[in-house]
């Protein structure tokens, strides 16, 4: 079957570091993307990942293994408007793309 | 080079009424997903179109159909409303390496 799991809620300060972690059982596997969503918006693409390994993109990283059926983000120098929700979403075999419960991150003065 | 677009941005139907939502794709791009999120279920597949066949469908009733048309272009359909079709239905372009997904502004649909 499919689970991808995500904390539901996160709170950081601005200027820190916040991790936010995924981890996934699905149907194959093509894939591992994050998204950014503000209130009210549609999610943008924030990342993806096919290897194990970390990928960074700016105050972004992602990071993946594999084996566990685990990601992260990696959120540096937080800044306000990094307040949002963070979808995980795997790409299974047949190109579907399943998508976690989201963490909405608060991010504090 | 245009984003996605969906029309209409809002909608308020009744029960029993149907309703099709719009999505135009990123030039060039051939492949379309949709999306239903709502606050309980989060992001759930619909199904996904690609050169106008359906490739992939997710677990909803037959009451969601959807086409695309030679252009690119996709219409979802949803017959006989219920209230708890209330949602955001987003549309997705999707790239030809099938690595970036980029979504439209969705269509916020209220039945009552």
């Amino acid at each position: 079957g499919q689970n991808i799991d995500q904390p539901t809620e996160m709170t950081a300060t601005e200027g820190a570091i916040v991790q936010i972690n995924c981890t996934y059982q699905t149907s194959g596997f093509n894939g591992l993307f994050w998204y950014q969503q503000h209130a009210g918006e549609a999610p943008t693409f924030l990342s993806y990942n096919v290897l194990d390994g970390l990928e960074e993109k700016g105050r972004f990283s992602s990071f993946l293994s594999r084996s566990k059926g685990y990601s992260y983000l990696l959120l540096k120098e937080l800044q306000m408007k990094d307040s949002a929700s963070y979808l995980c979403a795997v790409r299974e075999r047949g190109q579907n793309f399943v998508f976690g419960p989201g963490t909405r991150l608060s991010v504090l003065p | 080079k245009a984003g996605v677009t969906q029309t209409p941005r809002y909608l308020i139907k009744t029960r029993g009424q149907q309703v099709t939502l719009s999505c135009s794709p990123i030039s060039g791009h051939r492949s379309v997903s949709w999306y239903q999120q709502t606050p309980g279920q989060g992001l759930q597949f619909l199904f996904e179109y690609f050169s106008e066949t359906q490739r992939n469908k997710g677990n909803f009733p037959g009451r969601f159909s959807g086409r695309q048309f030679s252009n690119s272009r996709s219409e979802m359909n949803v017959s006989t409303l219920e209230l708890g079709d209330s949602a955001l239905y987003l549309c997705a372009s999707i790239s030809g390496d099938y690595n970036e997904q980029f979504f439209g502004p969705g269509t916020r649909l209220t039945v009552l």
